[in-house]
């Protein structure tokens, strides 16, 4: 089956530090990436919807300038944590899809602590 | 807009026993249905997933669920469960004719006793 990565799977980080998150399509080709946040025990809230060569379209409430999102090729997006700060520690997901309004594959998630 | 309701967030079930995870949604356009399950410090998984025809639906690790129109639901079920099935499941909804954005419900956490 289609497989999705991501790097890193958890990353530590100070106060003030930009992290960068990569996701990855490894056998396929994704039209559409999307990156999720899930807090502890809760679901998926959707940050941004990217694709290819466009700019991302983010969720209402979500920092674009915060959330820097590149979808520079059809198979690697990433997601850039700005100046993070504690409140974003989080576990961050990524999915993509080839093409297919009903198919998303999910990346196993990347686990940010700022400290 | 769609909207997703999981109805208990927790079911504690015997292994061995029969399970059903209940999902309701509200939409006012056609969807597919999803069930993905998660286990921890993990990505999702999709278990099973409704798109036409059919109304049951069978899924990986023997689960399967039956969407009801009438009643708008998607509940899940396995009629026999195994420690190993103890995970984070959710519920999820998108809709067919706008983009690929999919919701997602709160999450049923199942945990399988021996």
């Amino acid at each position: 089956g289609a497989v999705v990565s991501q790097h890193p799977s958890w990353v530590i980080c100070k106060s003030g530090t930009s992290v960068k998150i990569e996701c990855r399509s490894l056998d396929f080709q994704a039209t559409t990436m999307f990156w999720y946040r899930q807090f502890p025990k809760q679901s998926l809230m959707l940050m941004a919807t990217s694709n290819e060569g466009s700019k991302a379209t983010y969720e209402q409430g979500v920092e674009k300038d915060k959330f820097l999102i590149n979808h520079a090729s059809l198979t690697l997006s990433t997601l850039t944590v700005t100046s993070a700060h504690p409140e974003d520690s989080s576990f961050y997901i990524c999915s993509a899809t080839p093409g297919q309004r009903e198919t998303q594959y999910f990346g196993p998630g990347t686990r940010l602590l700022v400290l | 807009a769609q909207s997703v309701t999981q109805l208990d967030s927790q079911v504690p079930v015997f292994e061995e026993a029969p399970v059903e995870l209940r999902c309701n949604y509200s939409s006012s356009v056609s969807v597919y249905l999803f069930w993905y399950v998660q286990y921890p410090n993990q990505g999702l998984q999709l278990l099973l997933k409704y798109l036409s025809g059919s109304t049951l639906v069978k899924g990986i690790n023997g689960f399967e669920a039956e969407f009801n129109k009438s009643q708008t639901s998607f509940h899940l079920r396995k009629p026999s469960v195994h420690i190993s099935d103890t995970a984070e499941y959710f519920c999820a909804v998108s809709d067919r004719g706008g983009g690929f954005k999919t919701i997602f419900g709160a999450g049923t956490r199942l945990f399988v006793k021996a």
